[in-house]
């Protein structure tokens, strides 16, 4: 089946660093990748769309100048968290796609735990 | 505003019993569902989905049930094992908005041995 990859796993920064996730669809092209945050004990909530060779769309309440994605391959998605802070500490997963169309199943990552201390 | 969501937090049963996890929707235009699996640290695993234009779906152990009147599906597990132990969501899409989904709060299923 199709298995889409994260790095790191697990990472810990200090407040204002930032901090680069990665996404992979390692064995299928992903014209369109998801970007999750889940806090614990919570459900997971869509921070943001991204499409290949396109501007990413994010949801409400989500600020683009602090996690920056770039989606600049068919199987590479990033998600930077810039100036990073405590409140950011969460597990970030992403998930692909062959399409964004109705019914395209979203495969998804592992997750990355980030700590920011 | 829309949402899914579920009513009850956590769930525990005996080892061979069956479970029931229930998850109600707000969307009237949802017409796919899925169920997700998430163990802890790890991302959500596929179990089993259903579109609207059915009321009961079968996998292995695994039933999903829809009732479109009130908004409600449930997934019914068989024979529960400890294995089973995990978070379960459920998730809900609509042709309006591409394969976007809206997960529901999840339900801590714990398995008693």
């Amino acid at each position: 089946g199709a298995v889409v990859s994260q790095h790191p796993s697990r990472v810990i920064c200090k407040s204002g660093t930032s901090v680069k996730i990665e996404c992979r669809s390692l064995d299928f092209q992903a014209t369109t990748m998801f970007w999750y945050r889940q806090f614990p004990k919570q459900s997971l909530m869509l921070m943001a769309t991204s499409n290949e060779g396109s501007k990413a769309t994010y949801e409400q309440g989500v600020e683009k100048d602090k996690f920056l994605i770039n989606h600049a391959s068919l199987t590479l998605s990033t998600l930077t968290v810039t100036s990073a802070h405590p409140e950011d500490s969460s597990f970030y997963i992403c998930s692909a796609a062959l399409s964004a169309s109705y019914g395209e199943t979203q495969y998804f990552g592992p997750g990355t735990r980030l700590l920011v201390l | 505003g829309e949402s899914v969501g579920l009513h009850l937090p956590t769930l525990s049963v005996q080892e061979g019993d069956n479970s029931i996890i229930n998850c109600a929707y707000s969307n009237s235009a949802s017409d796919y569902f899925i169920w997700y699996k998430q163990e802890s640290g790890k991302g959500p695993q596929f179990i089993i989905d259903i579109r609207s234009n059915m009321d009961k779906r079968q996998g292995q152990r695994v039933t999903v049930l829809l009732n479109k009147t009130v908004k409600h599906l449930s997934l019914q597990i068989a024979a529960t094992q400890p294995g089973d132990s995990a978070v379960y969501f459920c998730a809900e899409s609509n042709n309006n908005a591409g394969n976007m989904l809206t997960f529901g709060g999840g339900t801590r299923l714990m398995v008693k041995p």
